[in-house]
């Protein structure tokens, strides 16, 4: 199995609190991704890092912003949580440019009240 | 832009029955297409993979044969077991995007 952790794996906060979900990688890959996970819409792409400090959008990512200081750490922030943030969020890992193949980590529960 | 549309879960099969989720696409050019499939509480995983027009993609039993003429990649098992039972993905990449774009996902449920 790829070395992917992901913390914490569940979390409860309040609406208007920041929230940071850290993915933790042992595999020196150079592509990181971050997903949510919701009934009826599959995985969307949040954010993507193709190297330290190089980050791009995905479909869904108003609300969130990442960093990736270290090739093994990329955080995901949730600047002021909203309910509708309320997911399961899965961190991704690939070695190549095409995403010919991804490995995912155990996913974050996250619930927003 | 790519998408991929797949069959509605969720479905209930019994044990040694044949399975078949169908997944269908759209995309410009010649994308890769893949299988991945959920455990409960558990990550996805790649189940298997085709990157050209009449590969055909297999692992643990399941195969999936990528028709470009038909813009199709449908999964299929002869015969499902219990340990089978998990959400099943169709997902797309494109070459020059950067992205895995992914199906609703399917629930499987195999009953003894």
């Amino acid at each position: 199995d790829a070395g992917i952790t992901q913390s914490p794996r569940h979390k409860v906060t309040e609406t208007g609190t920041p929230v940071t979900l850290r993915c933790h990688q042992t595999e020196n890959h150079r592509y990181m991704y971050w997903y949510r996970q919701d009934p009826g819409h599959g995985l969307r792409l949040i954010h993507y890092s193709y190297g330290v400090k190089d980050t791009d959008k995905g479909e869904v990512s108003d609300g969130y912003s990442v960093s990736r200081s270290k090739t093994e750490d990329f955080l995901l922030t949730l600047e002021s949580a909203t309910s509708s943030q309320t997911s399961v969020y899965f961190c991704a890992i690939s070695e190549s440019r095409r995403f010919d193949e991804q490995y995912f980590g155990p996913g974050t529960r996250l619930t927003v009240t | 832009g790519n998408s991929v549309t797949q069959m509605e879960g969720p479905v209930t099969l019994s044990e040694e029955a044949f399975l078949t989720i169908n997944c269908t696409y759209t995309a410009t050019g010649y994308p890769s297409l893949f299988w991945y499939v959920q455990y409960p509480g558990e990550g996805l995983q790649l189940l298997l993979k085709a990157t050209k027009a009449d590969d055909k993609g297999s692992n643990k039993g399941f195969e999936a044969t990528y028709r470009k003429e038909t813009t199709s990649f449908h999964l299929e098992k002869g015969s499902v077991q219990v340990s089978d039972s998990a959400v099943y993905f169709c997902a797309l990449s494109n070459f020059g995007n950067e992205k895995l774009t992914f199906g609703t996902g399917t629930r499987l449920t195999i009953i003894p």
